[in-house]
């Protein structure tokens, strides 16, 4: 079985750009969740979504990252403009469930560096 | 506010020696906590977890204990092997109606042959 996958492994743009990241859950998982990294600091939620819907948002740093899922099955992340604060490696999971002990499944992750 | 941290950034062992990574963590209602494990260019990987109705949960070369007490957490690895060499991260989950993962900063585990 696949894991979660995501694309592009790295992406390199320059400040005010826009860039689209994509994941694609384990098949069969309802949930998909997506977390940052940015540099020298812990990995941090930014959202969760339940098939296409948005359950939890509260991680979202502000309105220039938009998140999609539509059809409930890969999801989108764009950041539009890009700002120098926003490098980092951002990951994506899914998990089966939504109990709190439904493993979250990691995909490898996506490193934006904005020049 | 919620947080959870690592007491060390590095760690390094000799290889077959067994290693403790520490994590710490601030919210007193947290029941549930997990242990990660991210190998260079990989996303985190689920290593163990453990209830806050639990003070010890084993798996294979690997144990977590927690101390409710003193809002402790620590995952134990026996007989390390070069392979252990990753940053392992211990994360929360609140279950505030979500189920999002709150990660400690990261402990970095070398294993020298």
């Amino acid at each position: 079985e696949a894991g979660v996958t995501q694309f592009p492994s790295h992406s390199v743009i320059e400040k005010g750009q826009t860039v689209t990241l994509r994941c694609d859950p384990i098949s069969g998982h309802d949930n998909l969740y997506w977390y940052r990294r940015v540099m020298g600091k812990e990995i941090k939620f930014l959202l969760h979504f339940v098939k296409e819907s948005k359950q939890d948002e509260s991680g979202m740093p502000n309105n220039r990252f938009l998140a999609e899922r539509t059809g409930g099955t890969y999801s989108t992340l764009k950041v539009q403009p890009a700002e120098l604060e926003d490098s980092g490696v951002y990951f994506c999971a899914s998990s089966l469930g939504t109990s709190q002990t439904d493993t979250q499944y990691f995909g490898p992750g996506t490193r934006l560096t904005v020049l | 506010g919620e947080s959870v941290g690592l007491h060390l950034p590095t760690l390094s062992v000799q290889e077959g020696d067994n290693s403790i990574i520490n994590c710490a963590y601030s919210n007193s209602a947290s029941d549930y906590f997990i242990w990660y494990k991210q190998e260079s260019g990989k996303g985190p990987q689920f290593i163990i977890d453990i209830r806050s109705n639990m003070d010890k949960r084993q798996g294979q070369r690997v144990t977590v204990l927690l101390n409710k007490t003193v809002k402790h957490l620590s995952l134990q690895i026996a007989a390390t092997q070069p392979g252990d060499s990753a940053v392992y991260f211990c994360a929360e989950n609140l279950n505030q109606g979500a189920q999002k993962l709150v990660f400690g900063q990261g402990t970095r585990l070398t294993i020298n042959p």
